[in-house]
């Protein structure tokens, strides 16, 4: 597809179990962000990628959350342990880095979490 | 701390009118700032970038301001329309390859 997809589009789960959260981005992009979004609420970043440097994880609330890239495409956003608080919906970003400027950022329609 | 402020109040207006939307940041030097828009439900989609030596940018209806004095931008739709109705989100951005954070974004109405 030409956009970011994510999967799923909804997930319920029970308290205390794990979940990840799949973000493809746009083909060539070589960078990649999650957000989350609570109800009403702005965008919280999370974690940031950049082609192969170390990534931004300045934003992760917990060491419950982990993230990764593989091979510089498909993300994986894992939350483990899940809590009540963590419903929301996580958005996941591409963009095409270039010179020092981050370039416009193409969203993904997100996964909406719901913990029980 | 950096800090990014948007009225969080709606904003309503009527069909024909111009909308104008402020952000105000604090503790930041940002060399762009970008906005964008979220329909319920959607992910954000991208608007307009401006440049800190730009100090004003057009596209259609739309017009930004970038005022790095008073670290304010200023965001402007022209003849409103009832399909303009979303929530606005500004996001300065500083040089280097670094994550962008988000203002917590203004909601348009525009009544018919």
């Amino acid at each position: 597809g030409a956009g970011v997809s994510q999967s799923p589009s909804n997930k319920v789960t029970e308290k205390g179990k794990d979940v990840e959260l799949r973000c493809d981005p746009i083909s060539g992009h070589t960078a990649l962000y999650w957000y989350r979004q609570s109800l009403g609420q702005g965008l919280e970043f999370l974690i940031y990628f950049q082609g192969n440097s170390a990534p931004d994880k300045s934003g992760l609330p917990s060491d419950r959350f982990s993230a990764e890239r593989t091979g510089g495409s498909v993300s994986t956003l894992t939350i483990q342990r899940t809590q009540q608080e963590d419903s929301a919906v996580y958005l996941c970003a591409s963009s095409q880095v270039s010179g020092q400027n981050t370039g416009e950022l193409f969203f993904g329609e997100g996964s909406r979490l719901t913990v029980l | 701390s950096q800090k990014i402020e948007q009225n969080s109040e709606a904003l309503n207006i009527q069909e024909g009118k111009t909308a104008t939307l402020t952000c105000n940041y604090t503790n930041y030097s940002p060399a762009y700032l970008q906005w964008y828009r979220q329909d319920p439900g959607r992910g954000p989609v991208f608007l307009l970038l401006i440049r800190e030596n730009e100090k004003e940018k057009r596209k259609e209806r739309l017009k930004v301001t970038f005022d790095t004095t008073l670290k304010q931008s200023l965001f402007h739709i022209t003849a409103s329309q009832p399909a303009d109705s979303a929530t606005y989100l500004c996001a300065p951005q500083r040089t280097g390859r670094r994550a962008l954070t988000f203002g917590s974004g203004t909601r348009l109405q525009v009544q018919p």
